[in-house]
């Protein structure tokens, strides 16, 4: 009954490869989001999708690119990769912020680990 | 950009000590949510006190929120070993809450 999975939990590969990330979530929530976590611990938003539709890309670079085929799940496809990609890469989930009277916290999945050599 | 700066940076404290974080921020947010991050795993949602309030309570933890100094603490009370790990302060100010994060504190709690 995992609310936020993300898959796979470790990932190592080799500069210029293409990669993807899956994240699925059962809570029934809207909107999602990708965080990336870098080696000193910072976290910083990447993408956020509200029912399937792109709302926030935070000048992340064209390689990235989200995708969303139902509102559960909100992959993330890396082209090209690049050393600096090197991070711990989260997904997230909450309820829309725009619904009145609803909890905005927001679930994270257990993180993917991106080491690129 | 960084919006939330977790104060202090490490804390190492004593079993049955009481640990207190800091969270300054610098505008205006819809809420304030902290975060638990164990060694190696993700994150763990513990509090979010929105805007209006002033404090929040959940078993051992209590955070304040005060708008006016744009800051935020989360006390963490007698303390255990299972509560080493990292704490990040998160605003929701964007309207579509994305979270922005603060750089953590570690808690090390040793028995």
């Amino acid at each position: 009954d995992t609310a936020v999975s993300q898959t796979p939990k470790y990932l190592v590969t080799q500069m210029g490869n293409d990669k993807s990330i899956k994240c699925e979530q059962n809570l029934g929530h809207d909107t999602m989001y990708w965080y990336k976590q870098d080696s000193k611990k910072f976290l910083k938003i990447m993408f956020s999708y509200n029912n399937k539709e792109l709302i926030i890309n935070e000048t992340v670079p064209n390689r990235f690119s989200p995708k969303s085929p139902d509102k559960a799940h909100l992959n993330l496809h890396i082209n090209s990769l690049e050393l600096g990609d090197s991070a711990v890469y989260f997904c997230a989930s909450s309820h829309p912020p725009s619904l009145a009277d609803t909890n905005p916290t927001q679930y994270f999945g257990p993180g993917t680990r991106l080491t690129v050599l | 950009s960084q919006q939330g700066e977790e104060d202090p940076q490490a804390l190492s404290i004593q079993e049955g000590e009481n640990a207190t974080m800091n969270c300054s921020y610098k505008t205006s947010i819809n809420n304030l949510q902290w975060y638990r991050q164990n060694s190696g795993r993700g994150l763990v949602h513990l509090i979010l006190i929105r805007s209006n309030e002033r404090e929040k309570h959940s078993g051992r933890l209590r955070v304040t929120l005060d708008t006016s100094k744009k800051s935020s603490s989360l006390l963490i009370t007698a303390s255990r070993a299972a509560d080493t790990a990292s704490y990040f302060c998160a605003t929701d100010n964007s309207g579509y809450s994305t979270l922005t994060f603060g750089k953590g504190t570690m808690l090390l709690v040793s028995p």
